[in-house]
C-alpha cells in the first residue's frame, strides 16, 4: 500500500528566505508520480510540481524544486525566495502509474513572516 | 484559475437527508476523481469516473455515488448523511495520460 509521510505540521519561514518541506513515501511500485499541492485558506489544491520516478533530473519550477532522493524515498519541496502569499498549506501526493488515485500526506501549514 | 468550478461552495444540510454536489470540468478532460477532505486533514480519494464509468473507488460507502456527463461535468451524490461527511470536497480533473490533476475550489459541507 501506498504512504505518504509529511513529519513538519508547521513551519515559520522569514520573508525572502527559503524553505524546505520534507516528504517521504513507502510503496513497491516502481513507476510512480509524485506531486506538491499548495492549498490556500480558500480551500483549492494548486500544482506546484511533478516528479516522475523514472526522471534523472530533480524538478524545478520557477522558485519551486523538488529533491528527489529515490533511494530514500524522499521528495522535499524547496521554495526560493518566500513571499507572503506562500503562506498556506502544503500536501506532498503520489499516484502510480497503473493507478488512478492520489495519495496525499497530511500537509505542512507554511507561515511566511514579514 | 484551474478551468475546474465546482457548486456550490458552501452546503448545510440536516443528517438523513440526500445532497448532490457538482464539478464542471476543463474540456478534454476525461477523468474526474473525487476527494473528501476533513478538518485539518490532507484529501481522501472517493472514486474517479472515466469515459462515464466508475474505474477506481476508495474506502467509501455505497451512499457515496457519482456520475460524469459527456460535457466534462460531474456529479458526487451522498444519501444517508451522517455528521462525520461533514468536510470539504474536491473535484480533480485531468487527461488521462497527463501527470497533475486541476483541482476545483471545492464545496464544504457541513452536516448538523
Amino acid at each position: 500500500a501506498q504512504k505518504i509521510t509529511q513529519t513538519q505540521p508547521g513551519m515559520f519561514v522569514q520573508e525572502k528566505e527559503a524553505v524546505t518541506l520534507d516528504c517521504t513515501y513507502d510503496t513497491s511500485d516502481p513507476s510512480y508520480g509524485l506531486f506538491w499541492y499548495k492549498q490556500p485558506s480558500s480551500g483549492e489544491m494548486i500544482f506546484l510540481i511533478y516528479q516522475g520516478s523514472y526522471d534523472q533530473q530533480n524538478a524545478t519550477e520557477g522558485r519551486y524544486s523538488l529533491n528527489f532522493q529515490k533511494a530514500r524515498k524522499s521528495a522535499n519541496l524547496v521554495i526560493s525566495a518566500s513571499q507572503l502569499g506562500d503562506s498556506a498549506m502544503y500536501f506532498c501526493a503520489m499516484r502510480w502509474a497503473a493507478g488512478n488515485k492520489l495519495t496525499f500526506g497530511g500537509g505542512t501549514r507554511v507561515l511566511v513572516k514579514p | 484559475e484551474t478551468g475546474v468550478t465546482q457548486s456550490p461552495t458552501h452546503l448545510i444540510k440536516t443528517r438523513g437527508q440526500q445532497v448532490t454536489l457538482r464539478c464542471s470540468s476543463q474540456s478534454g478532460h476525461n477523468t474526474v476523481s473525487w476527494y473528501q477532505q476533513a478538518l485539518g486533514q490532507g484529501p481522501q480519494f472517493i472514486f474517479q469516473y472515466y469515459r462515464e464509468e466508475e474505474n477506481g473507488r476508495g474506502n467509501f460507502p455505497p451512499r457515496f455515488s457519482g456520475l460524469q456527463f459527456p460535457n466534462y461535468s460531474s456529479e458526487l451524490n451522498v444519501n444517508a448523511l451522517e455528521l462525520d461527511d461533514s468536510a470539504l470536497y474536491l473535484c480533480a480533473s485531468r487527461w488521462t495520460g497527463n501527470t497533475e490533476a486541476f483541482f476545483g475550489q471545492g464545496t464544504r459541507l457541513t452536516v448538523v
